[in-house]
C-alpha cells in the first residue's frame, strides 16, 4: 500500500539552530513531493516541490531549503532558525499521472521556533 | 493563475441540518478541484475531487460537491450533519504547469453544534 512518513511530530528548537525534517513514501515510485507551510492554524503556503532526484523547485524566498536524495525522500532544512519558521509543516506527494485522490499528506510536524 | 476563493472563515450547523461550505475558483481551461478535510494537528485528508463527468460529485463520509460551471463553484455539501464533522476544510485547484501542483483556499472552519 502507498503511505507517507513524517517525522518528528513535535519540534521545539532555539532561534539560530539547525532544523531538518523527513518525509519518505512508500509503495510508489517517482512521486512528486511537496513541503507546505501551514501558519496560524489556516492557509497552506507551498514552500518546495520535487519532480526527481536532486530536482527541487522554491516557491517563496526564505530561510528554508529542501533536497531529495532519493526517490522517495524528501528533506526540508534550515542552517539558522528563526522565530518566523515556527509553523505546522506538511508533507504531501502526488504520483505520475494524477492519482485518483491528488495529494496525500502526511500527518504533519508542529514547529515552535523559541 | 488558477485560484480559488472560500468567502467563509467559518460555517456554524445544528446537528442533523444540511451543511454547505462555499468555494469559487478562478481557472483557464477545465478545471480539477478538490476538497479536503483537517482535523486539529492533523494532515489533510482528502474528501472528493472533480476532474469531468457528473456535477455531482460523491465522497468520503456522505460529503458530496456540486460542480457549476455557470457559477463557477464547487460547494461542499452534506444532507446531515454531524458533530464529528467540525474541522478546517480546505478547497483546492490543480494549477496547469505540469507539476501538479494544488492551490489551496484560506480554509472553513465548520462548526457543527450538538
Amino acid at each position: 500500500s502507498q503511505t507517507i512518513h513524517q517525522w518528528p511530530a513535535t519540534l521545539v528548537q532555539p532561534v539560530g539552530s539547525p532544523l531538518s525534517l523527513e518525509c519518505t513514501v512508500e509503495g510508489t515510485s517517482n512521486p512528486n513531493l511537496y513541503w507546505y507551510r501551514q501558519a496560524a492554524g489556516r492557509g497552506l503556503q507551498l514552500l518546495f516541490y520535487s519532480v526527481g532526484i536532486g530536482q527541487i523547485s522554491s516557491e517563496v524566498p526564505q530561510n528554508l531549503s529542501a533536497s531529495r536524495p532519493q526517490d522517495r525522500q524528501f528533506i526540508l532544512s534550515s542552517k539558522k532558525l528563526l522565530l518566523s519558521d515556527s509553523g505546522f509543516y506538511l508533507c504531501a506527494w502526488m504520483p505520475l499521472p494524477t492519482g485518483n485522490r491528488g495529494y496525500t499528506f502526511g500527518s504533519g510536524t508542529r514547529l515552535t521556533v523559541v | 493563475a488558477q485560484s480559488v476563493a472560500q468567502p467563509e472563515d467559518q460555517v456554524n450547523v445544528a446537528e442533523g441540518n444540511p451543511l454547505t461550505v462555499k468555494c469559487t475558483y478562478s481557472v483557464s481551461g477545465n478545471p480539477y478541484l478538490f476538497w479536503y478535510v483537517q482535523y486539529p494537528n492533523r494532515g489533510l485528508q482528502f474528501l472528493l475531487k472533480y476532474i469531468t463527468g457528473d456535477n455531482l460529485v460523491k465522497g468520503s463520509y456522505g460529503f458530496e460537491a456540486e460542480f457549476n460551471k455557470s457559477q463557477t463553484s464547487f460547494h461542499l455539501k452534506k444532507p446531515s450533519a454531524l458533530v464529528s464533522d467540525s474541522a478546517l476544510y480546505f478547497c483546492a485547484v490543480r494549477d496547469r504547469t505540469g507539476f501538479q501542483k494544488l492551490v489551496f483556499g484560506t480554509g472553513t472552519r465548520l462548526l457543527v453544534s450538538p
